[in-house]
Parts: structure tokens; sequence; C-alpha cells
């Protein structure tokens, strides 16, 4: 079974930190998305990482794709209070990949 | 242009009783996807909708659950006598095409007493 696992659960940072979350699995997966989820909204994707070993950058947030591509990160640098939401990690299922597997997700708070 | 939009935004309604809740996706969009999120559970895939297509109903978990698209279009996801486990945020997305990037709606939080 493919399963995604998220770590940390819960962040509380505060403004102008650093920070790192993780998305592990045991299984390959072709590609990972990473999302952000606001209170009362949908996901809202930010990245797709497709090769082993990428890494891309969308301003202040890292994203870096596993070598063995079983594993991603997210970075953010100098956290700001808008940076605040949760943070999801999905793939698509071997062998259907209409269905996307979905972490539980990190809940970040970053306070002013 | 306007994006997903999902109604009602919020429901609240008693055991057994069935509930219809309605999509409208992006136009031009031809897939259209259902998700369940509840706490300490993830997004759950409910059902896929790729233009003409047969549907892909495997994420239903029971048969009180069934969706249709009319049209193309819009998407209704009903749920017949509803029990309290149903309580969750129901989420709708859209795709220009499979496998494309999905855009999901603010979603309905379904409260079952």
């Amino acid at each position: 079974t493919q399963l995604l696992e998220q770590s940390p659960q819960f962040l509380s940072i505060q403004e102008g930190e650093n920070l790192t979350v993780y998305c592990n699995s045991s299984s390959v997966f072709s590609s990972l998305q990473w999302y952000r989820q606001e209170p009362g909204e949908g996901p809202v994707l930010l990245v797709t990482v497709v090769t082993g070993g990428e890494v891309k950058k969308l301003k202040r947030l890292t994203f870096q794709f596993g070598d063995a591509r079983k594993d991603s990160s997210l970075h953010i640098t100098a956290a700001q209070t808008g940076d605040t939401g949760l943070y999801l990690c999905a793939g698509p299922r071997a062998g259907n990949n209409r269905k996307l597997i979905w972490g539980l997700g990190t809940s970040l708070a970053v306070n002013p | 242009g306007a994006g997903v939009s999902q109604s009602p935004s919020n429901k609240v309604t008693e055991k057994g009783k069935d509930v219809e809740l309605r999509c409208d996706p992006i136009s031009g969009h031809t897939a259209l996807y259902w998700y369940r999120q509840s706490l300490g559970q993830g997004l759950e895939f409910l059902i896929y909708f790729q233009g003409n297509s047969a549907p892909d109903k495997s994420g239903l978990p029971s048969d009180r659950f069934s969706a249709e698209r009319t049209g193309g279009s819009v998407s209704t996801l009903t749920i017949q006598r509803t029990q309290q486990e149903d309580s969750a945020v129901y989420l709708c997305a859209s795709s220009p095409g499979w496998g494309e990037t999905q855009y999901f709606g603010p979603g309905t939080r379904l409260l079952v007493l």
C-alpha cells in the first residue's frame, strides 16, 4: 500500500524563522505535488516535482525531490504570517494515476 | 475568470436524511473530481469524471453515495440516508484534462447530527 507520511504534524514558529517539512514514503512515486490549504478553502497547488534529486524554488519556498523519488521536503526561509496554512503532499497512485494519494499534512502557524 | 464553486458552503442535517452537494467546475475543464476530507484522515478520493467517459466510482465508500455530472459541467454528489461518519468537508476539483493541475473549490462542510 502506498502511503505518504508528513512530518511534523504541527509546527508553530515566529515570523522570520526558517523551517523544513517532510513528506516520506517507502514507495517510489513518479512525481509528488505540494499544496497549501488555508482555512475554509480548498488546497492550492504550489509545485510538482518529477525528477529524482530535483530542486524547485518558489520565492522563499524550496522544494526537493529525493534521489530515489520516495521523499520530498519543503523548506521555507524567513517565514511570514501569510505562510500559515496546511501543507499537503500528494502523489499519483501506481497503476491508476488519476487518483492521488495524499499525506495528512503539516499544519503551520507563523506567529507575528 | 471564476474558479470552482461549491454549494452549499455548510450543511447541517439529521441522521437518515439525504443531502445533495453541488459543484460548478471551471468553464471548459473536462475533468472533475470529488474528495472527502476528514480530520485525521486526509483527502480521500471519491469519484472522477472525464469528458463523456464512464466515471471512475472506485472511491465511493458505500452505495449510499452517488454522483452525476450533467452536460459535462455541473456535478452533484448525493449522500442518501446520511450517517454521522459522513460528517466531513467535501471538496470538488476540476482540471483542463486528465493528469493536469487540479483546481479545488472551497468545499462543503457537512455535519450529520
